[in-house]
């Protein structure tokens, strides 16, 4: 009965340095997204991933970001070059599908990342 | 593109008092509204979910409700206490792949 799991739950990096944010989605959910929730501010989405496919990485912000989802089950969010700018807290969801509707996404609890 | 706006963004009531916050957005053609608590420096905590099918929930002293034709859901609190302090959020599932568009919240003090 376990929930979406994220590690690590804090991450402080330098500058320049890689991340890889791991997101550990509810065992069956076909549907993962990723969100960004920068202080002070609603959850903002970066992207989409059906099984293993990547459908909409629409919100990532530049080429420094990219995702992963190799098996369909468990992810894999990477910030290359970190910047200062990209200390947020990264959240994971995964949602079941009925047909061609999207149900309720079940969010972790969210990697937060602080760029030194 | 979907834009989901909350007003206030802040409240403060005393203790007992029902509130009411609204959330509004853009594209009527959603799917779902959720509403979700989020307190300081945790996760987020889903309160309701209304589909686009429905017009209200409830659950204890917590009510929404979705009026698509005029892209607005609103969330009534009864009886507040101090424990519901936190920030309130909502958010349409909404475009091809219903991603999430949340709103910027509303923070909710109850005074004692």
């Amino acid at each position: 009965g376990a929930g979406v799991s994220q590690s690590p739950r804090y991450k402080v990096t330098k500058r320049g340095q890689d991340v890889a944010l791991r997101c550990d989605p509810i065992s069956g959910h076909v549907s993962l997204y990723w969100y960004r929730q920068a202080l002070g501010q609603g959850p903002e989405f970066l992207t989409y991933f059906n099984y293993e496919a990547q459908q909409d990485k629409s919100g990532l912000p530049n080429d420094r970001f990219s995702a992963e989802r190799p098996e369909g089950s468990i992810s894999t969010l990477t910030i290359q070059r970190t910047e200062q700018r990209d200390s947020a807290m990264y959240r994971c969801a995964s949602s079941t599908r009925t047909g061609g509707t999207y149900n309720e996404q079940f969010f972790g609890p969210g990697t937060r990342l602080t760029v030194l | 593109k979907q834009e989901v706006t909350q007003i206030p963004a802040a409240l403060s009531v005393p203790e007992g008092e029902n509130l009411v916050l609204n959330c509004s957005f853009t594209d009527s053609a959603i799917y779902n509204l959720q509403w979700f608590r989020q307190d300081p420096g945790k996760g987020l905590t889903s309160l309701l979910l209304i589909q686009s099918s429905q017009r209200e929930q409830t659950s204890g002293r917590l009510n929404a409700s979705l009026d698509k034709s005029s892209g607005r859901s609103t969330l009534y609190i009864a009886a507040s206490q101090p424990g519901d302090s936190a920030t309130y959020l909502c958010a349409a599932y909404s475009g091809g792949y219903q991603k999430v568009t949340f709103g910027t919240g509303t923070k909710l003090q109850v005074i004692p």
